[in-house]
């Protein structure tokens, strides 16, 4: 159980363009996801949580017009990089939790999104 | 606020040696103790969890105590595989809601 799945795995794009991650709870209700950057042996900096319904909260530093995160459903949060430049080239990973049952209190993250921009 | 340190990589063992990373943390009240485990290339994966003091964990081999007294969560593991080579993260739920708090990681490599 508590499985996440984020799409695609891998994207490359170019300067200018937008890319959107999708990010779902296969098994599991996520009232709130996560969603984390990770650079090249570091840890995880938190960007944004959401809640289902609700806007983002936006970590300090992160723009929110740059990095468009939407929780419409119980399941499913998307991340869109708008305008993405070579800078936002990352390790992209979600985490989702849930507010009650078995899987409540921990967060089960997804196997990551690599974005190269061109 | 909240902050998680665990000791620096990377940790380098032969396998069927003995692994222990240690991790300590700062939170106010009660936090819940978590360890994931990275491979290359790849998301998180949750290895254990504690949500309260003298809790231990355990999952695959692994275990740790949530020690209140010493606010230490270490990871053990008595034989380790070459599968075992991997980034750890320790990590802590505080009372200021569902955010995770990452200690900065730590790379283990196991050779055979």
């Amino acid at each position: 159980g508590a499985v996440v799945s984020q799409h695609p795995s891998r994207v490359i794009c170019k300067s200018g363009t937008s890319v959107k991650i999708e990010c779902r709870s296969l098994d599991f209700q996520a009232t709130t996801m996560f969603w984390y950057r990770q650079f090249p042996k570091q840890s995880l900096m938190l960007m944004a949580t959401s809640n289902e319904g609700s806007k983002a909260t936006y970590e300090q530093g992160v723009e929110k017009d740059k990095f468009l995160i939407n929780h419409a459903s119980l399941t499913l949060s998307t991340l869109t990089v708008t305008s993405a430049h070579p800078e936002d080239s990352s390790f992209y990973i979600c985490s989702a939790r849930s507010s009650g049952g078995a899987y409540q209190e921990t967060q089960y993250f997804g196997p990551g999104t690599r974005l190269l921009v061109l | 606020g909240d902050s998680v340190t665990q000791m620096e990589g990377p940790v380098t063992l032969s396998e069927e040696a003995f692994l222990t990373i240690n991790c300590t943390y700062t939170a106010t009240g009660y936090p819940s103790l978590f360890w994931y485990v990275q491979y290359p290339g790849e998301g998180l994966q949750l290895l254990l969890k504690a949500t309260k003091a003298d809790d231990k964990g355990s999952n695959k081999g692994f275990e740790a105590t949530y020690r209140k007294e010493t606010t230490s969560f270490h990871l053990e593991k008595g034989s380790v595989q070459v599968s075992d080579s991997a980034v750890y993260f320790c990590a802590l739920t505080g009372t200021a809601g569902n955010k995770l708090t990452f200690g900065g990681g730590t790379r283990v490599l196991v050779k055979p």
